[in-house]
Parts: C-alpha cells; sequence; structure tokens
C-alpha cells in the first residue's frame, strides 16, 4: 500500500494567516493527490484534485502544489469556515490511502 | 447535482454481517464514468478506503479487510451496497459512500453524509 504522511497533525494558526500543510507519498504518484476538508460531524469535502485543480465553488485561497512524492496544501488568508480537520488522498492506485489528517486550529 | 444518501442498521452483533446500502440521486450509476466508493471513520480517527465498484471495470477492495467485504451495484434501484462479514468491534465506524470520477479526475467529488454503525452485542 502507499503510505501518505502529512504535517504537521495539528497547526494552530489565526484568522488572515497564510498556512502551508504538507502530504508525502511513500512512492511516485504523479499528480494523483486530493485534498479533503472535514469539519465536525460532516462528511468530507473535495477542495482540490489532481494535486493543483481547485474543485468547483471552492474557494480561490485554497491552491495545491506538487507531484511525485511532495505536496502542499495552502490556504492564503484564513477565513473563520476553515478551522477545519484537512487530509490528502491518494487515487493513483488501490487501496487508495489518505493521510492522517491536519487539525487546523485556533491560535 | 448528485446526492447519496446511506442507510441501513446502526447496530450490528459481533460475528455478523453489516449490511449498508446507498442511493444515488443526479447521476447515472450505471455510467462507466464513475465508481461506486465506500469509506468509513472510526470515531475520532481517520479515513479508510474500504472498496469500490465500476460498471466499466472490476470491484477493488482494501486488503485490511481480506475478503470479509463485497461491494455490489442495482442499477434498477440506483443504488449500491457494501456487505462486512464477520465483524468484529473494529468495524466500529461511520461508513461514508462517494462517487468517482473513473478515468478523469480519479477523486471522489460527491460523498453521502455518513451512517454510525457500531459493533456491540
Amino acid at each position: 500500500d502507499i503510505q501518505m504522511t502529512q504535517s504537521p497533525s495539528s497547526l494552530p494558526a489565526s484568522v488572515g494567516d497564510r498556512v502551508t500543510i504538507t502530504c508525502r507519498a511513500s512512492q511516485s504518484i504523479s499528480n494523483y493527490l486530493n485534498w479533503f476538508q472535514q469539519k465536525p460531524g460532516k462528511a468530507p469535502k473535495l477542495l482540490i484534485y489532481t494535486a493543483s485543480t481547485l474543485q468547483s465553488a471552492v474557494p480561490s485561497r485554497f491552491s495545491g502544489s506538487g507531484s511525485g512524492t511532495d505536496f502542499t496544501l495552502t490556504i492564503s488568508s484564513l477565513h473563520p469556515e476553515d478551522f477545519a480537520t484537512y487530509y490528502c488522498q491518494q487515487s493513483y492506485m488501490t487501496p487508495y490511502t489518505f493521510g492522517r489528517g491536519t487539525r487546523l486550529e485556533i491560535k | 447535482q448528485v446526492q447519496l444518501q446511506e442507510s441501513g442498521p446502526g447496530l450490528v452483533k459481533p460475528s455478523q454481517t453489516l449490511s449498508l446500502t446507498c442511493t444515488v440521486s443526479g447521476a447515472s450509476i450505471s455510467s462507466e464514468n464513475y465508481c461506486w466508493n465506500w469509506i468509513r471513520q472510526p470515531a475520532g480517527k481517520g479515513l479508510e478506503w474500504v472498496g469500490r465498484t465500476c460498471v466499466r471495470g472490476s470491484s477493488n477492495y482494501n486488503p485490511s479487510l481480506k475478503s470479509r467485504v463485497a461491494i455490489s451495484l442495482d442499477t434498477s434501484k440506483t443504488q449500491f451496497s457494501l456487505r462486512v462479514t464477520s465483524v468484529t468491534a473494529a468495524d466500529t465506524a461511520v461508513y461514508y459512500c462517494a462517487k468517482e470520477d473513473y478515468g478523469g479526475a480519479w477523486c471522489l467529488d460527491s460523498w453521502g453524509q455518513g451512517t454510525l454503525v457500531t459493533v456491540s452485542s
């Protein structure tokens, strides 16, 4: 299985901050990397697919980059509704695997 | 707008079979452009991909569940189902169904709200 390592696991931040979350795959996955946002009690929501393509209706303050094994999710200026848990997921091959999540919390 | 809704028993006894159904609207379940996935999440933990079935290809399952899992399509009812046999407490989780864009973006772009399944006697 492809292992996905996310960091940090927890990220204190303030409204207006620029934040970056990283995700590393245990082998090359080309650009088959997706990012999800999950709020408590809710289903994950797709933010970015194929590493850098913004899903429809997702605000442009979210962006993704990377290829091969190293990827990043950046939020350019945090809004209050952005405090949530973020997961990366590889769709290069089954079994699909997720990172362990990054909890973005209010500082 | 694509919508998915999970349904099934919220409580299953150990060693018995967990059965869930996902009803799909707004997308053709028989389309070769989609795969239909199940993902689960134990309380307070991360996401685990359970498996998927695709009209175009075969079904794929997480080896961690070994041979206990099966996913099937019922195109007449616009539903797909999950069966997990010989359940234990480790199978207690919120189960999500999700649509995957197959052969295009290869992403899980629409999710159900999730349903909690507890394994307990």
